[in-house]
């Protein structure tokens, strides 16, 4: 079956700009969760959406932001970018509420460049 | 405040020998451990795990051990190849904590020939 799909791959924008991310989870899994990677700083959650609900959010200010779809799809938001936001921004689906299997799925990532 | 750390950023150990890697956490309510292993521009991918209640899981050449009083585990490969070598990161969830994961800074291993 198909895995967890990021759009796009690789995204260069500039300060102050706005940038959409996409993650398409695996069929049937409805739990979607982001984190941004950066050097230095591990995994750090961003948020969780499951049935198109925010269940979970991370520390991280209002400019980022997250939507589930009605067929699982998500998408994040983070609006005036700044140069910190570089990072590789990964989702992760799950099919039930709790992640703490083996179905807890990541994608490739989103690699964000703010220049 | 980084509530799951990993203290070595980098290990290295020949081909054939154990590969030690360990993480410490400070919240005592953390109730699921995960190991993760991750190749460059691919995403984590899940290895093994270990309940609370537990001390020890196996699968394959991969150990997980978790010394709760400690508030410490770690994983043991056995024997190491060159094909392990990636960045590995530590991960804690908790209980009722929906799929949200608390990871380590991770460690580089390298399996050298």
């Amino acid at each position: 079956k198909a895995g967890v799909t990021q759009t796009p791959r690789y995204l260069i924008k500039t300060r102050g700009q706005q940038v959409t991310l996409s993650c398409s989870p695996i069929s049937g899994h409805r739990s979607v969760s982001w984190y941004q990677q950066t050097p230095g700083q591990g995994l750090q959650f961003l948020f969780e959406y499951f049935s198109e609900t925010q269940r979970n959010k991370g520390n991280f200010p209002g400019r980022f932001s997250g939507r589930q779809f009605s067929n699982s799809r998500s998408e994040m938001n983070v609006s005036t970018l700044e140069l910190g936001d570089s990072a590789l921004y990964l989702c992760a689906s799950s099919v039930s509420g709790t992640g703490t299997s083996r179905g807890y799925t990541f994608g490739s990532g989103t690699r964000l460049t703010v220049v | 405040d980084q509530q799951v750390k990993q203290n070595s950023p980098s290990l290295s150990v020949q081909e054939g020998r154990i590969s030690i890697l360990n993480c410490d956490y400070t919240n005592s309510m953390f109730d699921y451990f995960l190991w993760y292993k991750k190749y460059p521009a691919e995403g984590p991918t899940f290895l093994i795990s270990i309940s609370s209640i537990k001390d020890k899981n196996e699968d394959g050449r991969f150990t997980v051990f978790l010394n709760k009083s400690a508030k410490h585990l770690s994983l043991h490969i056995v024997p190491s190849q060159p094909g392990d070598s990636a960045v590995y990161f530590c991960a804690a969830s908790l209980w009722g904590g929906g799929n949200k994961l608390t990871f380590g800074t991770g460690t580089q291993l390298k399996v050298e020939l």
